[in-house]
C-alpha cells in the first residue's frame, strides 16, 4: 500500500496569504496525484489531477506541483471561501488518500 | 447535469449487512469507471474500490477487500457497495464518486452528498 502523508495537519492563515501544504508518497507515484477540497458539510470536489492540472473553473491562485513522492498545492491568495480541509490522493497504484490538511482562520 | 445520488443509508447492528446504492443520471454510466469512498466522522477520506465499465475489473483497498463487494448495474445507472460483517469502524459517510479519465490522468471528478452509514446495537 502506497502511504501519503500530509504536512501539516492544520493551519492558520489569514486573507490574502500564501498557503502552501505538502503531500509526501512512501514510494515513487510519478505525477499520479489529484488535490480535493471539502468544506464542512459538503463533498470532496477536484481541484488538481495529473499532480499539476487544474481542473474546469478552479481559480488560477491554486497550483500544483510535484513529482515522484513529493507534491505541493499551493493557494496564491487566500480566500475566505477556501477554508477547508484540502486532501491529496495517489492513483498510481489503487489509490490512497493522505490525511488531509485543515485550513482556519487566524 | 451529472448527478450521482447516494442511498441505502442508515442504523444497522453489528455484524450485518448493508446494501448501499448510487443512481446516476446526466451522463452515458458504462462509459465510466465508478468509485466508492467512506469518511468516518470528524476523520478523512478513504477510498474503497472501484469498479470498471462492464465489471471485468474490481479494484478493492486491501483492509475491504474480504467485507465489501463492489458491483454495477448499466441497464439501471446504478452502482452498488454490499457491505457484510459491519462493525463500529465502518461507521461513516459513504460516497460515490464518477472515474473521470484524461489520458493519462484519472480523477474522481463528480461525488454523490454521501449516505450515512451507523453501525450500533
Amino acid at each position: 500500500n502506497t502511504v501519503m502523508t500530509q504536512s501539516p495537519t492544520s493551519m492558520f492563515i489569514s486573507v490574502g496569504d500564501r498557503v502552501t501544504m505538502n503531500c509526501k508518497a512512501s514510494q515513487n507515484v510519478g505525477t499520479n496525484v489529484d488535490w480535493y477540497q471539502q468544506k464542512t458539510g459538503q463533498s470532496p470536489k477536484l481541484l488538481i489531477y495529473g499532480a499539476s492540472n487544474r481542473y474546469t473553473g478552479v481559480p488560477d491562485r491554486f497550483t500544483g506541483s510535484g513529482s515522484g513522492t513529493d507534491f505541493t498545492l499551493t493557494i496564491s491568495n487566500m480566500q475566505a471561501e477556501d477554508l477547508a480541509v484540502y486532501y491529496c490522493l495517489q492513483y498510481n497504484y489503487n489509490r490512497t488518500f493522505g490525511g488531509g490538511t485543515k485550513l482556519e482562520l487566524k | 447535469e451529472v448527478k450521482l445520488v447516494e442511498s441505502g443509508g442508515g442504523l444497522v447492528q453489528p455484524g450485518r449487512s448493508l446494501k448501499l446504492s448510487c443512481a446516476a443520471s446526466g451522463f452515458s454510466f458504462n462509459d465510466y469507471w465508478m468509485g466508492w469512498v467512506r469518511q468516518a466522522p470528524g476523520k478523512g477520506l478513504e477510498w474503497i474500490g472501484e469498479i470498471n465499465q462492464d465489471s471485468s475489473t474490481i479494484n478493492y483497498t486491501p483492509s475491504l477487500k474480504d467485507k465489501f463487494t463492489i458491483s454495477r448495474d448499466n441497464a439501471q445507472n446504478t452502482l452498488y457497495l454490499q457491505m457484510s460483517k459491519l462493525g463500529s469502524e465502518d461507521t461513516a459517510i459513504y460516497y460515490c464518486a464518477r472515474d473521470g479519465y484524461s489520458p493519462p490522468y484519472w480523477y474522481f471528478d463528480f461525488w454523490g452528498p454521501g449516505t450515512m452509514v451507523t453501525v450500533s446495537s
